[in-house]
């Protein structure tokens, strides 16, 4: 089976633009969850979807947002971009099963300037 | 709200000697799931091990164990027989049983292993 995948892999912004991330679950993963990954602030989740539906948002402004596709795909969109947005943003699916296991992408690499 | 704390932020070992790497949780839930995840120079994630609250059988996979005390919140990871490619930054996280599948991470650990 293919992994995780993120498109872009990497990004340059300049403040005030808005971006749209992608991912692409594993086929039969129902799950998605975002994470940023920032020196300062470590792994921090993001939201996670399932069946379309956010179930859960992590405590960050709402420039940030996200979506999933019938087909499972996500996507996250942040807008208003500042410089502290720069950041990895890992996204992970799992098969939401009692295994509860998530497998991430290999991320994509956002700079904001 | 639950937090993982790893107290080693950097470890260094020798190849083919084992390590230990620290860490410990704090939840006031009973069933939970406690992973280990490998970050390399790459960056992709990687799940080293998982665990089970409700099981007290420690897991085992490879080369990778781990201590699991519920008791003490303690969930150590160890590494047999070191290689080279076991240099990364290593991840304690934490996810409650239930509906949404939210990860919480420590800090990490870097771990470097030296020929």
């Amino acid at each position: 089976k293919a992994g995780v995948t993120q498109t872009p892999r990497y990004l340059i912004k300049t403040r005030g633009q808005q971006v749209t991330l992608s991912c692409s679950p594993i086929s039969g993963h129902r799950s998605v969850s975002w994470y940023q990954q920032t020196p300062g602030q470590g792994l921090q989740f993001l939201f996670e979807y399932f069946s379309e539906t956010q179930r859960n948002k992590g405590n960050f402004p709402g420039r940030f947002s996200g979506r999933q596709f019938s087909n499972s795909r996500s996507e996250m969109n942040v807008s208003t971009l500042e410089l502290g947005d720069s950041a990895l943003y890992l996204c992970a699916s799992s098969l939401v099963s009692r295994a509860k296991t998530q497998y991430f992408g290999p991320g994509t690499r956002l700079l904001v300037l | 709200a639950q937090t993982v704390t790893q107290s080693q932020p950097e470890m260094s070992v020798q190849e083919a000697e084992t390590v230990t790497l620290s860490c410990t949780y704090d939840t006031s839930e009973s069933n939970y799931y406690l992973f280990w995840y490998k970050q390399p120079p790459s960056r992709q994630m990687i799940l080293v091990i998982r665990q089970e609250a409700y099981k007290q059988q420690n897991a085992t996979e490879n080369r990778f164990s781990v201590n699991f005390q519920k008791a003490a919140k303690s969930f150590s990871l160890k590494i047999s027989d070191s290689q080279l490619g076991d240099t990364a930054m290593y991840f304690c996280a934490f996810m409650l049983a239930g509906g949404s599948e939210k990860l919480v991470f420590g800090k990490g650990t870097k771990l470097t292993v030296n020929p």
